[in-house]
């Protein structure tokens, strides 16, 4: 059965620090890797992996994927209230048109 | 990115009742799908909507429990059925955007007391 594991399931920093989440993952035929942040209600997106070893960036945010330990990671430097959200992991298996999510990592950023 | 629009945001609804979820693209899309989220929880794939057929169901989930119309390559709607408090949840839509990045709706919040 596909497995999407995250960690930790909460993190508590102040704003400054840097921080890694992890996903790790079990899944047949592998086709991508997506991070999304949610804050509210609905998920936004934030980066689609799909290459080992190529990290993307967005601004604070980076991220990569390690096709041969199955795991991906998540870091956010200088961080800052703003980051405070669940920060989830889900991995879209090859030949499904569907994808599954990880339990999610709970950042709280305090001042 | 695809602009996806949830009806209605929030909804407290009673025991036994049913509630219709409204989900609409700003484009063409093959396929959607509807996810639940339950209080603490991480999202959970309910069905997956094609036009013109029926619904692609989850292992847990049925029908009868939670109907799926999808009339056209924009709309779907999901029907809770027979609501029970269990059934309280976030109750999202999505579809695949141009890049194979999958997008989600705003999202429905329903209480169910």
């Amino acid at each position: 059965e596909d497995k999407v594991v995250q960690s930790p399931l909460s993190l508590v920093v102040h704003e400054g620090d840097t921080v890694t989440l992890n996903c790790s993952y079990e899944v047949t035929n592998f086709r991508s890797l997506l991070w999304y942040k949610q804050e509210k209600k609905a998920p936004t997106f934030l980066f689609m992996l799909t290459s080992s070893g190529i990290e993307k960036k967005s601004g604070r945010l980076s991220s990569i994927l390690d096709k041969k330990e199955l795991s991906s990671i998540l870091n956010i430097t200088a961080t800052q209230t703003g980051d405070s959200a669940i920060y989830l992991c889900a991995v879209a298996p090859r030949g499904n048109n569907d994808m599954r999510f990880g339990a999610g990592t709970r950042l709280t950023v305090k001042p | 990115s695809a602009v996806i629009s949830q009806k209605p945001s929030r909804d407290i609804c009673q025991r036994g009742t049913s509630l219709t979820i409204q989900c609409q693209v700003d484009s063409q899309v093959t396929m959607m799908f509807w996810y639940r989220q339950q209080p603490g929880q991480s999202l959970t794939l309910i069905a997956t909507a094609n036009q013109g057929s029926e619904a692609t169901y989850e292992s847990g989930f049925v029908i009868d429990k939670f109907p799926i119309s999808r009339p056209n390559l924009t709309f779907s709607t999901l029907t809770v059925s027979n609501m029970s408090p269990e059934d309280s949840s976030i109750y999202l839509c999505s579809v695949y955007g141009p890049t194979d990045t999958q997008y989600f709706g705003p999202g429905t919040r329903l209480t169910v007391l």
